[in-house]
């Protein structure tokens, strides 16, 4: 089945530890999204990637990092910088911009 | 102005009842716009899409507004499982996808 997979879905992190969460799609879709999503709010824009190898800073990049080396691919790290961690994660993707997007069913991240 | 904005509600309304949400966005080179739905805790689903003047599945009726830059959801005949946030989706610039934040419906017996 063609879908868009996110690993893990819950996930613990230390303070001042690195983490990475995955994002892998098979829906050859060109474009990848991360957005972040905190109780009671909407989705704010991480990062996103039109296509292999590009990706743009979205609204609150500061603290988070990604990579676009496969077409499928679009993990999302987490680093010490970014303040204040703990959120719902989720990817998406979408076949261009004018099309809808389909998402991960999300990770949640907490920092202990 | 923000980008994509939305009224937050809660909305509580009764089983049977009509009711709409709007969005309204600063980007007037917009193109595509979508109604999604997000169950607590879950990854959001898309409802419908909105193209040129709008389109009707079922009970749900959405409309566009280029002029005025505003999309709205009508729910009519409300059910119990309409419950759910609904976020309003528009496409920016071609790039990338816009979220608003979300309104809260909550349908009550």
């Amino acid at each position: 089945d063609g879908g868009i997979t996110q690993s893990p879905k819950y996930l613990f992190r230390k303070e001042g530890q690195n983490v990475t969460l995955s994002c892998e799609q098979n829906l050859n879709h060109d474009a990848m999204y991360w957005y972040r999503q905190d109780p009671g709010q909407g989705l704010r824009l991480i990062y996103y990637s039109q296509i292999v190898n590009d990706f743009q800073k979205g609204d609150i990049a500061e603290g988070y990092s990604v990579s676009r080396e496969k077409k499928e691919s679009f993990p999302l790290t987490v680093t010490s910088a970014q303040k204040n961690p703990t959120a719902f994660y989720l990817c998406a993707s979408s076949d261009a911009g004018r099309t809808e997007a389909f998402f991960g069913q999300g990770t949640r991240l907490t920092v202990v | 102005r923000k980008e994509v904005e939305q009224d937050p509600g809660p909305f509580n309304v009764p089983e049977g009842a009509t009711v709409a949400f709007n969005c309204t966005y600063s980007n007037s080179a917009s193109q595509s716009f979508f109604w999604y739905r997000q169950d607590c805790r879950k990854e959001p689903k898309l409802l419908m899409s909105v193209y040129s003047s709008g389109n009707e599945d079922g009970r749900f009726t959405a409309q566009l507004n280029r002029a005025s830059q505003y999309i709205s959801l009508l729910i009519r005949d409300s059910k119990l499982s309409d419950s759910a946030t609904y976020l309003c989706v528009v496409n920016w610039n071609n790039n990338d996808m816009r979220f608003g934040a979300g309104t809260r419906l909550t349908v009550k017996p």
